[in-house]
């Protein structure tokens, strides 16, 4: 069964280095996710991306945070400059096209913030 | 604003007993409503959705989930516990328009004893 892959499973920074994260979405997939789980907390939407673009971002996605798909596979999350409350566990979500459908996730990607 | 409500942090239940997960949302327009399930160092796994028609839908894991749209509630039910079941439970809404991202409730820790 097809899933969605995300690396590394775990990445440690220091404050005010930049991060990238990748994901591989499923391959027949046009829509794209990322979240974040803060330790003890509830998970929350960071973006969606859909033919090549930001469809939507919620207040935790500022200038610091940029997504993009460079190859058609892999669709990654950079922060540029890491803070301590960056600290958290990333998922990478991907759905086929059509409303009904619903968003498959990846392992997530556990990253550190020293 | 979207929400929802998973009231229990934690439920414990023997295993051969029936188990429910509540959840109650908040949305303005028609909801679309999920569960998922995250063990131990894993991703979100997708347990099943409610997207329209019957109120009673049924999952992976011969877990369903009743829609009382009364009561906004999308419960989570299973007729005999597994000790294999015990996990983390998300129940999350997502509306009809939009980017479709996710709304996530805090999530119920469940655990089945032997």
């Amino acid at each position: 069964e097809p899933e969605v892959t995300q690396t590394p499973s775990h990445q440690v920074t220091q404050m005010g280095q930049e991060v990238i994260l990748r994901c591989v979405p499923i391959s027949n997939h046009l829509y794209f996710y990322w979240y974040r789980q803060i330790l003890g907390q509830k998970v929350e939407f960071l973006v969606s991306f859909y033919n090549n673009e930001i469809s939507e971002k919620s207040e935790i996605f500022d200038d610091q945070f940029s997504v993009e798909r460079p190859d058609g596979s892999n669709f990654t999350l950079k922060i540029r400059s890491t803070k301590l409350e960056d600290s958290a566990m990333y998922f990478c979500a991907s759905r086929l096209p059509g409303q009904a459908y619903e968003q498959y996730f990846g392992p997530g990607t556990r990253l550190t913030v020293t | 604003a979207q929400s929802v409500a998973q009231p229990e942090d934690q439920v414990n239940v023997a295993e051969g007993n029936p188990l429910t997960v509540k959840c109650t949302y908040s949305v303005s327009g028609n909801p679309y409503l999920f569960w998922y399930v995250q063990y131990p160092n894993r991703g979100l796994q997708f347990l099943l959705k409610y997207i329209t028609g019957d109120n009673l839908v049924k999952g992976s894991y011969g877990f369903e989930a009743e829609f009382n749209k009364s009561q906004t509630s999308f419960h989570l039910k299973k007729p005999s516990a597994l000790v294999s079941d015990s996990a983390l439970y998300f129940c999350a809404v997502r509306l009809d328009r939009g980017s479709y991202k996710l709304i996530f409730g805090s999530g119920t820790r469940l655990l089945v004893r032997p």
